[in-house]
């Protein structure tokens, strides 16, 4: 069964960037794309952006179009976080995940599967 | 704020059906996947597209839609099925995921 393996547990201070790699247990990515998605301590999950590392191609969320950047090694079946400008409330969990598309009776749909473990990035000077 | 508005939190008797819910206009247009997270665990997903459920999901799990609301549906509940749920779908302008802002199941 495919897994998705993130790298470890980073602590930055304010202001700094961040790099959260995400690898393919299974070795390809092929035929999806791949989302980040994190959760601030007790709260929800909030979807921030997406890459097809087959074509390159990325997509953010309008929260964060200025300070994320998506990118992927194919050679390496890795994708990568890129946050910049770090604050105390970027102090989250970012987990990566297979983003599936599809559509039935006209109807689209995408779904995340499987999930990364996820990484805990602590801000904090 | 989010797109998609769920309950923040639902309970349930042991073996008893329970609905939860996920409101947004966006769901007019397509439909939603649905994930369980338990504490300090990544989420899993639950149920996705019209009815699909992932291998290893039990069948007493199913969803539906309807108008501008998307429902999953936990059929004989287990004191296991305790959890957060999320639903995600896409946003009105079709561009951007979204979640909703996650419904605390509680099985009594």
């Amino acid at each position: 069964q495919e897994q998705l393996i993130q790298s470890g547990a980073e602590m930055k201070n304010p202001g700094s960037s961040v790099t959260v790699a995400c690898k393919a247990s299974g070795g390809t990515f092929s035929n999806s794309a791949v989302s980040w998605v994190r959760q601030v301590p007790g709260q929800g999950l909030e979807w921030m952006g997406g890459i097809i590392p087959a074509l390159g191609t990325s997509n953010y969320a309008e929260k964060f179009q200025d300070r994320v950047t998506i990118t992927a090694d194919e050679s390496m079946s890795t994708v990568f976080m890129d946050l910049r400008s770090l604050r105390s409330e970027d102090t989250a969990v970012y987990f990566c995940a297979r983003d599936f598309y599809n559509e039935d009776g006209g109807i689209e749909y995408n779904w995340f599967d499987p999930w990364g473990q996820g990484t805990l990035v602590t801000v904090s000077s | 704020s989010s797109e998609l508005t769920q309950d923040p939190a639902v309970s349930v008797a042991l073996g008893q059906t329970v609905r939860i819910t996920c409101q947004g206009d966006s769901l007019r247009k397509y439909y939603a996947s649905w994930y369980q997270q338990k504490p300090g665990q990544a989420p899993i997903l639950v149920m996705y597209g019209k009815n699909n459920r992932p291998s290893g999901v039990p069948d007493r799990f199913s969803d539906s839609s309807s108008g501008d609301t998307a429902s999953l549906t936990i059929t004989g509940a287990q004191a296991g099925d305790e959890g957060d749920y999320y639903c995600n779908s896409r946003d009105t302008s079709g561009t951007y995921l979204v979640f909703g802002g996650g419904t605390r199941l509680t099985v009594l």
